[in-house]
């Protein structure tokens, strides 16, 4: 069965660093997304990505990010310089029609 | 602007027992989607059913059932004989159909932790 894919599973950066998250979608899939999840807490929504630009972002989607789909298969999230409170887990996901979405195993991101 | 309640914040329960998982919503769309993920210890995030505003039948899958009541804007979730591999948080979502083909943003409850103890 196809699925999303993330990678690394965990990141460890200083604080300042960039960092780029990769997501491979599922491959007929059309619509994208980033969310985040702060530890115990829950699933907040960062960004989605149809047709080949942001469709909407959310207050905590400002200018330190930003999302890429360089090629056919790849769905990237940057964060330029990365802070303390950026540590979460970033989950991609991916849809075909926009309904159901499908999540990766996600990404720890731990900033110190 | 959507609201997903998820009020009870952990359930333990025992082996076999049956347990009902509440989610609560608030929107003023007309037509949208709801949805509960379970994540599990490991991490990820499992779809685990999809249920659209205008469709009101119950839903029986194995052991998971789900309650869906637009005139209490609830749409609960239960397991019937729970077993350990249950325990996971489970996440109660909402997307609303009116914002355009271009994003159905999820906002989700807060989540459910729950234990299912041997």
């Amino acid at each position: 069965e196809p699925e999303v894919t993330q990678t690394p599973s965990h990141q460890v950066t200083q604080m300042g660093q960039e960092v780029i998250l990769r997501c491979v979608p599922i491959s007929n899939h059309l619509y994208f997304y980033w969310y985040r999840q702060i530890l115990g807490q829950k699933v907040e929504f960062l960004v989605s990505f149809y047709n080949n630009e942001i469709s909407e972002k959310s207050e905590i989607f400002d200018d330190q990010f930003s999302v890429e789909r360089p090629d056919g298969s790849n769905f990237t999230l940057k964060i330029r310089s990365t802070k303390l409170e950026d540590s979460a887990m970033y989950f991609c996901a991916s849809s075909e029609s926009g309904y159901t979405q499908y999540f990766g195993p996600g990404t720890r991101l731990t900033v110190l | 602007a959507q609201k997903v309640t998820q009020a009870q914040t952990e359930i333990s329960v025992v082996e076999k027992e049956d347990v009902t998982l509440d989610c609560v919503y608030e929107t003023r769309d007309t037509t949208y989607y709801l949805f509960w993920y379970k994540q599990p210890p490991s991490g990820e995030l499992v779809f685990l059913i999809r249920r659209n505003s205008f469709d009101e039948q119950n839903e029986i899958s194995g052991r998971y059932s789900w309650n869906f009541q637009k005139s209490t804007s609830s749409f609960n979730f239960t397991i019937t004989a729970s077993q350990v591999v249950d325990s996971a948080v489970y996440f109660c979502a909402l997307t609303p159909l009116n914002s355009g083909g271009s994003n159905y943003k999820l906002t989700f409850g807060k989540g459910t932790l729950l234990t299912v103890n041997p």
